[in-house]
């Protein structure tokens, strides 16, 4: 089965500053991997996906993420932060057969310093 | 553009009560999904519908959860006999079939569900 691991429970960065989140996934095939963000009693928004093609994809709000087959890596990156950057970000993974569910990783909480 | 809307936003309720959520999907949308979340985790799918029909349920998905989506557009999510473990936010999310595998769920604000 498939697996999503975000390493980092919580990030802290100034305002300004650039950042990466990791997720890394556990799957035999490519999958198709999405950036999800959510605010507090929120769901969840869309920042980017992939699918194929161009391994780096850019998103809403100056986001974009790398994907990386040899690492099995999806990571997010932002060059500069905003205060209202400050949210829960989820990486997931969806199939490409069969099971239509997204499998999510347990999510990133980024807090931003002024 | 209306997104995915959901109803209760927020339920609080006893143990040992029945609780019935909404969610009417993106228009056009023919699938549609339900994930809990607890805190601290990420979404945890529990099922799903392509049109009016269920086509995959999560072991999560007690014999106390039913959900339906009887005429294929709006769905409910009913939990009977709540349990204080039950206490999460419920989220729905659409999709449309034509971009086939590669589709992309769309999420609602979620109903949050405290059982005391």
């Amino acid at each position: 089965a498939q697996s999503v691991t975000q390493p980092d429970i919580h990030i802290t960065v100034s305002e300004g500053a650039s950042l990466e989140l990791r997720c890394n996934y556990s799957y035999g095939a490519t999958p198709y991997l999405f950036w999800y963000v959510q605010s507090p009693g929120q769901g969840l928004q869309l920042l980017l996906k992939y699918f194929s093609g161009d391994t780096l994809v850019q998103g809403i709000k100056g986001f974009e993420a790398e994907f990386k087959r040899s690492q099995s890596s999806f990571n997010l990156r932002k060059p500069s932060v905003h205060w209202s950057d400050a949210a829960e970000y989820f990486c997931a993974v969806g199939l490409d057969t069969g099971r239509r569910a997204l499998t999510f990783g347990s999510g990133t909480r980024l807090q931003v310093q002024p | 553009d209306t997104g995915v809307s959901q109803d209760p936003r927020h339920k609080i309720t006893k143990r040992g009560q029945n609780v019935t959520f909404r969610c009417d999907p993106i228009s056009e949308h023919n699938r549609l999904y339900w994930y809990r979340q607890t805190l601290g985790q990420g979404p945890e799918f529990l099922t799903y519908f392509q049109n009016e029909a269920q086509l995959e349920k999560s072991r999560l998905l007690s014999d106390r959860f039913s959900a339906e989506r009887p005429k294929g557009s709006f769905s409910t999510l009913e939990i009977q006999r709540t349990e204080q473990g039950d206490s999460a936010m419920y989220l729905c999310a659409s999709s449309s079939l034509a971009g086939g595998h590669r589709e992309t769920q769309y999420f609602g604000p979620g109903t949050r569900l405290l059982v005391l």
